[in-house]
């Protein structure tokens, strides 16, 4: 698997429901964010959790990281057909440089009406 | 991502033209960042500019591509001799600051090479 993977590939919730999506990577990281993609537009930033924090919130958004286990959870509470998009995480490796992401292939979610 | 400027949103090329792609920083970012993303994957960095500058370029192929950002106008991506393979979408981002990891995305190129 490659440095930033977000599981699951696609998600399909109804409307109201909470929708939780995971990013794992490999290497050591100073940073992981959640970036957010409509269809055929570009990546809107969401948050930026650093690796000295656990948990950030923004919002319907709630972030975790967990460095021991190198991952990333990314919960969208009361979802909104309007988040129908997909959610990529990206991790700037420690030693390396912030602007350098790496990015996953993404996860799809669908909210239904 | 509002504020970061990129055209042509889409360009069509043939094989063994020339593309050409612009990027516009937000107002008050002297720092661009070219990313690609080919298709169901995900982005991968290719090039970061000063004015003037080339700060890190580990991520240009290293045949056809080359970048600049002049002291005036916007950046641009230059693909000479496009090739099949070079179809994706090009996003450009912004930073006030350097290697701070806020990058502002713009709506991205997407060229089509036929």
């Amino acid at each position: 698997s490659q440095q930033g993977e977000e599981d699951p590939q696609a998600l399909s919730i109804q409307e109201g429901e909470n929708a939780t999506m995971n990013c794992s990577y490999k290497t050591s990281i100073n940073n992981l964010q959640w970036y957010r993609q409509n269809s055929g537009r570009g990546l809107v930033h969401l948050i930026l959790i650093r690796s000295n924090e656990r948990e950030k919130h923004s919002g319907r958004l709630r972030v975790t990281l967990d460095t021991s286990k190198k991952s990333s959870s990314l919960l969208i509470t009361a979802s909104r057909a309007a988040d129908t998009a997909s959610y990529f995480c990206a991790t700037a490796n420690s030693g390396g440089s912030n602007y350098k992401l790496t990015f996953g292939k993404g996860t799809l979610l669908t909210v239904n009406p | 991502n509002a504020g970061v400027m990129q055209n042509p949103r889409h360009l069509v090329r043939r094989r063994g033209q020339e593309a050409r792609l612009r990027c516009s920083p937000m107002k008050g970012h002297s720092h661009v960042y070219w990313y690609r993303q080919l298709p169901e994957e995900g982005l991968k960095f290719m090039v970061y500019l000063q004015k003037e500058n080339i700060i890190d370029e580990s991520g240009m192929p290293k045949e056809r591509f080359s970048a600049e950002f002049p002291k005036e106008g916007p950046s641009i991506l230059r693909i000479q001799q496009v090739v099949r393979g070079d179809s994706a979408a090009y996003f450009c981002a912004s930073s006030r600051q350097g290697d701070t990891g806020e990058l502002f995305f713009g709506e991205g190129s997407r060229l089509t090479v036929l």
